[in-house]
């Protein structure tokens, strides 16, 4: 079955850049949409954005909150996604989550990876 | 402050139903968007609970059902169980921010 699997440093200095990968296994990342969402204690869930290879184009759409400092890219040879979050502050520390969607439009969200905390500190 | 809000607790006796509630507004449920439900246990991911407003997954409980009205849906739980104590969140899509937008969540608790 599909698995996700996030990983990256658990750790971020205040104006760094955040990096995290994610690994897809059990299935192509071709024509899914892979969106990155996280949670923190005091704002619960919150969709980041999602990139996909649809019909061999990359596409994404990031959170009009977070747009300015969000990019993320696919690479299909490796089944992996990443994303990076420019210029952190205490307020993105959070547990990281990349999850599957079929759809761009009302999507649901039927795969998800186990998280990975960052905590945004120096 | 979450798009979607959600009453922040619920409770119930073993074998009662509960529902929970989820409101958002014209840009979103409203607009006639899916609605979907996640089920999340402490330390854990999210789990896909309810999809396009009343659609289960394989594998997810008969007990488990999911309606929708104007700018509002519902997540109702019958048969209550001890192990249904979780956190659950009400998803949707909003053509104002051109994205997915999340409830604050739930806390159900069974007494």
């Amino acid at each position: 079955q599909v698995q996700l699997q996030e990983s990256g440093p658990g750790l971020v200095k205040p104006s760094e850049t955040l990096s995290l990968t994610c690994t897809v296994s059990g299935d192509s990342i071709d024509n899914y949409y892979w969106n990155w969402i996280r949670q923190s204690a005091g704002k619960g869930l919150e969709w980041i954005g999602w990139i996909g290879r649809i019909y061999s184009r990359e596409i994404s759409t990031y959170s009009p909150s977070l747009k300015s400092r969000v990019t993320m890219s696919i690479d299909t040879s490796k089944n992996q996604l990443s994303l990076n979050l420019f210029s952190v502050t205490a307020a993105d520390t959070a547990v990281y989550y990349c999850a599957r969607s079929t759809s761009w439009s009302s999507p649901d969200f039927d795969y998800w990876g186990q998280g990975t905390l960052v905590t945004v500190s120096s | 402050q979450s798009v979607l809000t959600q009453p922040p607790s619920v409770s119930g006796a073993p074998g009662q139903r509960v529902t929970i509630s989820c409101t958002g507004s014209s840009s979103n449920i409203g607009a006639g968007y899916d609605v979907h439900w996640y089920q999340q246990f402490p330390g854990t991911a999210p789990k896909l609970l309810i999809s396009g407003d009343s659609n289960r997954p394989s594998g997810v409980p008969d007990r488990f059902s999911g309606s929708k009205s104007g700018i509002s849906a519902s997540l109702a739980i019958s048969g209550l169980q001890a192990d249904d104590e979780a956190h659950y969140y009400c998803q949707s899509y909003d053509s104002s921010l051109s994205g997915s937008v999340f409830g604050g969540g739930t806390m159900l608790t069974v007494l």
